[in-house]
């Protein structure tokens, strides 16, 4: 099975800055890969997605994440924190013919935005 | 995509009883899929759920504990069964969003504690 590593369960940062939510997996083969966004009792929100186009990839409200085969890594980034993005983030893996519906979860990051 | 309701939001249940989530998808589906996530822990696909058959359950999870329906295409039930602390986690429904890439919409979710 997949294994998703998601580094740091809660980050900080200042508003304006830097946003870097780092998510390793394991497979060898090139995975689907996703960010999900999770507002408070809300439902997982997509935020952007890896299929094997272009590996940086861009996805909704600023944020994009860079697909780096050698590493096997999916960081998340957003170049200026905004309050708004404080959230719990998830990066998930899909295997390529995997089954329908399954996907692997890291345990997520709590990003914690400060004024 | 479509719009996932889940009932209840959150429940506070005793040692022993059952508890019955439903989720109420406003398109029909094939697929609807049930996912736990336990404090701290990562979201662990439990079982599928397809209309006319009976649900296909992940390792680790078995119908008599997770007993599901599907009675229509839009619609689902999770049963847990017989619950203990251990139970107490937040579940999800989920239905596909992009066959293509496996990528999933999700409800916000069940929040269950048992005492």
């Amino acid at each position: 099975a997949q294994s998703v590593t998601q580094l740091g369960s809660h980050v900080s940062v200042s508003e304006g800055a830097l946003v870097l939510l780092r998510c390793n997996y394991s497979s060898s083969v090139p995975p689907y890969l996703f960010w999900y966004v999770q507002y408070p009792n809300q439902g997982l929100q997509l935020l952007l997605k890896y299929t094997s186009a272009a590996t940086l990839v861009k996805g909704i409200n600023g944020f994009e994440a860079e697909f780096k085969k050698s590493e096997t890594s999916f960081h998340l980034t957003k170049p200026s924190a905004h309050m708004s993005d404080a959230a719990e983030y998830f990066c998930a893996v899909s295997e390529r013919g995997s089954t329908l519906g399954r996907l692997y979860f890291g345990r997520g990051t709590q990003l914690t935005v400060w004024p | 995509s479509a719009v996932i309701s889940q009932k209840p939001s959150r429940d506070i249940c005793q040692r022993g009883t059952s508890l019955t989530i439903q989720c109420q998808v406003d398109s029909q589906v094939t697929m609807m899929f049930w996912y736990r996530q336990q404090p701290g822990q990562s979201l662990t696909l439990i079982a599928t759920a397809n209309q006319g058959s009976e649900a296909t359950y992940e390792s680790g999870f078995v119908i008599d504990k997770f007993p599901i329906s599907r009675p229509n295409l839009t619609f689902s039930t999770l049963t847990v069964s017989n619950m203990s602390p251990e139970d107490s986690s937040i579940y999800l429904c989920s239905v596909i969003q992009d066959s293509g890439a496996n990528v999933l919409t999700f409800g916000a979710g069940s929040r269950l504690t048992v005492l």
